[in-house]
């Protein structure tokens, strides 16, 4: 079974700061992909950054890097530079490779200060 | 127009209501999905379809019920709701290959309120 864990409900950063979006994962596939998606107060999920599990890099989208351990099964997403309009819900979820329906975390809302 | 799109954007509705909320996307993918999401609760996977079959069903009451006419449409039919269905009711689209990186791409939801 697979299981996305963001501990970090909450979390806030100045403006022009680097933040970091942690998450773990738990799966016994050896082939998944990790997605990360922002959620504006609007309500919609913007598909952001995404990394599969045999990518030997970790995956960059502009200011998004994705920093993966995967002996550690950790995603963690990386937002440089900050901006006012960075300040959302981010959810973290996994797609094992059998399989073309994500999982989830929690998320983490991210409030960054002028 | 482009993307994922849903109507209506916000909803009241009394508990004796039937009312539908509809969901396109323009993207050719091949599986939509229905996902619930209430304040201070994980996002809840509703229903899925694949190439317009539904291949999950995650326990939902009965008085939600989809229907998927074409792999563009998705409609979610509400019926004797309750006041715990107010929620914030996203669909989203992807390609439903598997072992591949396709991401979902969301639609901005419908608001629903039930009083």
């Amino acid at each position: 079974a697979q299981k996305i864990t963001q501990t970090q409900p909450g979390m806030f950063v100045q403006e022009k700061e680097a933040v970091t979006l942690d998450c773990t994962y738990d799966t016994s596939d050896q082939s998944y992909g990790l997605f990360w998606y922002k959620q504006p107060s609007s309500g919609e999920m913007i598909f952001l950054i995404y990394q599969g599990s045999y990518d030997e890099q970790n995956a960059t989208e502009g200011r998004y890097s994705l920093n993966f351990q995967k002996a550690r099964k950790s995603a963690n997403l990386v937002i440089s530079a900050s901006q006012l309009g960075d300040s959302a819900m981010y959810f973290c979820a996994m797609r094992d490779g059998g399989s073309y329906i994500p999982t989830f975390g929690r998320g983490t809302s991210l409030i960054v200060h002028p | 127009e482009t993307g994922v799109t849903q109507t209506p954007r916000h909803l009241v509705m009394g508990m004796t209501n039937k009312k539908s909320l509809k969901c396109e996307q323009h993207l050719g993918h091949n599986a939509m999905y229905w996902y619930k999401q209430s304040a201070k609760k994980p996002l809840e996977l509703m229903f899925v379809y694949s190439l317009e079959e539904r291949v999950e069903n995650n326990s939902v009451p009965s008085r939600f019920s989809p229907e998927c006419p074409n792999s563009s449409h998705l409609f979610l039919h509400l019926h004797t709701l309750q006041p715990e269905d107010s929620a914030l009711y996203l669909c989203a689209s992807s390609h439903s290959a598997t072992g591949e990186r396709y991401e979902q791409y969301f639609g901005p939801g419908t608001r629903l309120t039930v009083t």
